[in-house]
């Protein structure tokens, strides 16, 4: 059992560059969450979906967009990278209830120069 | 909006002492409270729980009692190893998000222990 697998691990871009990240779970949960991690700043919530088809902004959504097409996957873009976007990216999900904890990918370090 | 405030570290630790990482919380309604460990390289997981008020989480050895009296989930434990050195955040998820059952994080405390 996978659980929630995020590629790629590691990714250096230029400033104005795009990219996307994915985030793959198996374990049919209708929630998934982007958070990206800052020395200091802890998580910080970016973009989530509540189900298929759908998103919303977190905390911190600008300069990233996301799609969540399919159920089980849920990515983030970059469109036109900057400095201040290097951080660390962590996927997550849940299966519907704030009782349950989220499980969490193993995150995307992104450098962006 | 919520809010989660846990102590600042670094906390550095010898093998065996007593471990406490303070949490406290500002929520509307009644949230559920969490403590994540991150270790090196690796996403979060979850280490323990408490769903309503003078519930205790356990796990691994590590305790958190929610009091609701005092906003508070502090993470304890009796005699720490060196495996436990990780990054530790409190968090809290509740209806007052609405129905999106977002968590949010404390800042995160790193412990390191030495031998």
């Amino acid at each position: 059992n996978a659980g929630v697998t995020q590629t790629p691990k590691f990714r250096v871009l230029k400033t104005g560059q795009s990219m996307t990240l994915l985030c793959a779970q198996d374990m049919n949960h209708e929630y998934m969450y982007w958070y990206r991690q800052d020395p200091g700043m802890g998580l910080r919530l970016i973009h989530y979906s509540v189900g298929e088809g759908t998103t919303a902004k977190g905390e911190v959504p600008d300069g990233y967009n996301v799609s969540r097409l399919k159920k089980q996957n849920f990515l983030l873009g970059l469109e036109s990278a900057a400095p201040s976007q290097t951080s660390v990216y962590f996927c997550a999900s849940n299966p519907g209830s704030y009782n349950s904890p989220l499980h969490f990918g193993n995150g995307t370090r992104l450098t962006v120069t | 909006g919520d809010s989660v405030t846990q102590m600042e570290g670094p906390v550095t630790l010898s093998e065996e002492a007593f471990l406490t990482i303070n949490c406290t919380y500002t929520a509307t309604g009644y949230p559920s409270l969490f403590w994540y460990v991150q270790y090196p390289g690796e996403g979060l997981q979850l280490l323990l729980k408490a769903t309503k008020a003078d519930d205790k989480g356990s796990n691994k050895g590590f305790e958190a009692t929610y009091r609701k009296e005092t906003t508070s989930f502090h993470l304890e434990k009796g005699s720490v190893q060196v495996s436990d050195s990780a990054v530790y955040f409190c968090a809290l998820s509740g209806p007052s998000g609405g129905s999106n059952y977002k968590l949010t994080f404390g800042k995160g405390t790193l412990l390191t222990v030495n031998p």
